[in-house]
């Protein structure tokens, strides 16, 4: 397996424009978590799901962002209109829920986001 | 939600020491609680990680302690390598909030 993918793995975009960030989970995984991680917050998780489903999306910190697991293979997170407040590297993690036991999570490679 | 403390934020260490991490949780419901090594550049991988059922786990160099009654868990590296320099991070989830702590930037000087 190839682990968890995510894409792009750099984006460099100016303030205003729409980013759209996209995950690949590891194949059997059923729940996928977005992180963001800054040097003043450190790791955040912003949103997960189970089996697709939004369960905890909590940690968005606006409205400005918004995320969708539309199947069991891919999940996108979207940010608009950007801000330079939101640059930072953006994780994807992926693991196997089974029933109330989370196991480990895997890390995407992140993506690094710097909005100008 | 839960809360989780890590300290210290910094820690130096002589190759061949131990290194203790240690992190506080908030949220008794918690019952997961994984230690990640993140390097420079790249993302975080877990090296350890230990259930509310058992108070002790051990992998080679590394060992994880849980207080369930104090809501305190550490990170223990025994013989450390200049390889073990990274940033280390707890974590603690119940079913259904997963918290990191900020982190330790642990160097191990040859």
């Amino acid at each position: 397996d190839a682990g968890v993918i995510q894409s792009p793995r750099h984006e460099v975009t100016e303030m205003g424009q729409e980013v759209t960030l996209r995950c690949k989970p590891i194949s059997g995984h059923n729940s996928l978590f977005w992180y963001r991680q800054t040097m003043m917050r450190g790791l955040e998780l912003l949103i997960y799901f189970n089996n697709n489903v939004p369960i905890d999306d909590s940690g968005m910190p606006e409205d400005r962002f918004s995320a969708k697991m539309p199947n069991a293979s891919f999940s996108t997170l979207k940010i608009q209109p950007s801000e330079p407040r939101d640059s930072a590297v953006y994780f994807c993690a992926s693991s196997l829920r089974q029933g109330t036991n989370y196991n480990e999570q895997f890390f995407g490679p992140g993506t690094r986001l710097t909005v100008l | 939600g839960e809360n989780v403390e890590q300290h210290p934020s910094t820690l130096s260490v002589q190759e061949g020491d131990s290194a203790v991490i240690k992190c506080t949780y908030s949220d008794s419901a918690s019952n997961y609680f994984p230690w990640y090594k993140q390097e420079l550049g790249k993302r975080p991988q877990l090296i350890i990680d230990i259930r509310s059922n058992v108070g002790e786990k051990k992998d080679q160099r590394i060992a994880v302690t849980l207080n369930k009654t104090a809501k305190h868990f550490s990170l223990h590296i025994t013989e450390t390598q200049p390889e073990d320099s990274a940033v280390y991070f707890c974590a603690a989830r119940d079913n259904n909030d997963m918290r990191f702590g900020a982190g330790t930037r642990l160097t191990v000087k040859p």
